[in-house]
């Protein structure tokens, strides 16, 4: 079973400045994650990464993947306060194959003005 | 293209009893995935079904349980309730031509 390890699991921030949350997962997976949680709704998909050294970027959001250090990053540039959110990086369940993910605890991400 | 869609989207429960959750995949898409979110553990991973077979299933109790039909619909089901299964219970389906996991608005489930 994979586990996947987010930190920081708060993040308060302010407008305009860059900051990276980092998702470290247990054993070797054939793809990353990245969603996002607004208060009480469900959860966007913002990225899935599929090999090692992808790269994808969405406006100021960008994420990378890193299979060998088991380690996927998500930059945000110049924070706005839409930005602020819950954010999760998720693995497959069993680290490929079959669907069903394991999430990190999410980071929760405030962006103050 | 409709999204997922669950239902219901809220509910009430006593203790002991059971309850029924249905997900509706995205047009196409066989394989639907639930999850159980709490503020005390989060997201986890109950069980994943892909043309009416459970193909991955988390650490969950056997009281919980799912099945998928012909056209793809699951069920999820939890028996004799507890206080702690209050949660949010969403589904999520994809596709075989992408790994992308499309979540469902989800169904709260309140047990008192």
């Amino acid at each position: 079973e994979l586990k996947v390890e987010q930190n920081p699991l708060f993040l308060s921030m302010q407008e305009g400045k860059n900051y990276t949350i980092y998702c470290n997962y247990s054993t070797t997976s054939d793809r990353l994650y990245w969603y996002r949680q607004d208060p009480g709704k469900s959860l966007e998909s913002l990225f899935v990464l599929l090999s090692n050294g992808a790269v994808k970027q969405e406006g100021r959001l960008m994420a990378s993947l890193d299979t060998k250090a088991r380690l996927s990053t998500l930059h945000i540039t110049a924070a706005v306060h839409d930005l602020s959110a819950t954010y999760f990086c998720a693995g497959p369940y069993s680290g490929g194959g079959a669907d069903g993910l394991t999430f990190g605890k999410g980071t929760h991400l405030i962006i103050q003005p | 293209k409709a999204g997922v869609t669950q239902t219901p989207r809220y509910l009430i429960k006593t203790r002991g009893q059971q309850v029924t959750l249905s997900c509706s995949p995205i047009s196409g898409h066989r394989s639907v995935s639930w999850y159980q979110q709490t503020p005390g553990q989060g997201l986890q991973f109950l069980f994943e079904y892909f043309s009416e077979t459970q193909r991955n299933k988390g650490n969950f109790p056997g009281r919980f349980s799912g099945r998928q039909f012909s056209n793809s619909r699951s069920e999820m089901n939890v028996s004799t309730l507890e206080l702690g299964d209050s949660a949010l219970y969403l589904c999520a389906s994809s596709s075989l031509d992408n790994y992308e996991q499309y979540f469902g608005p989800g169904t709260r489930l309140t047990v008192t």
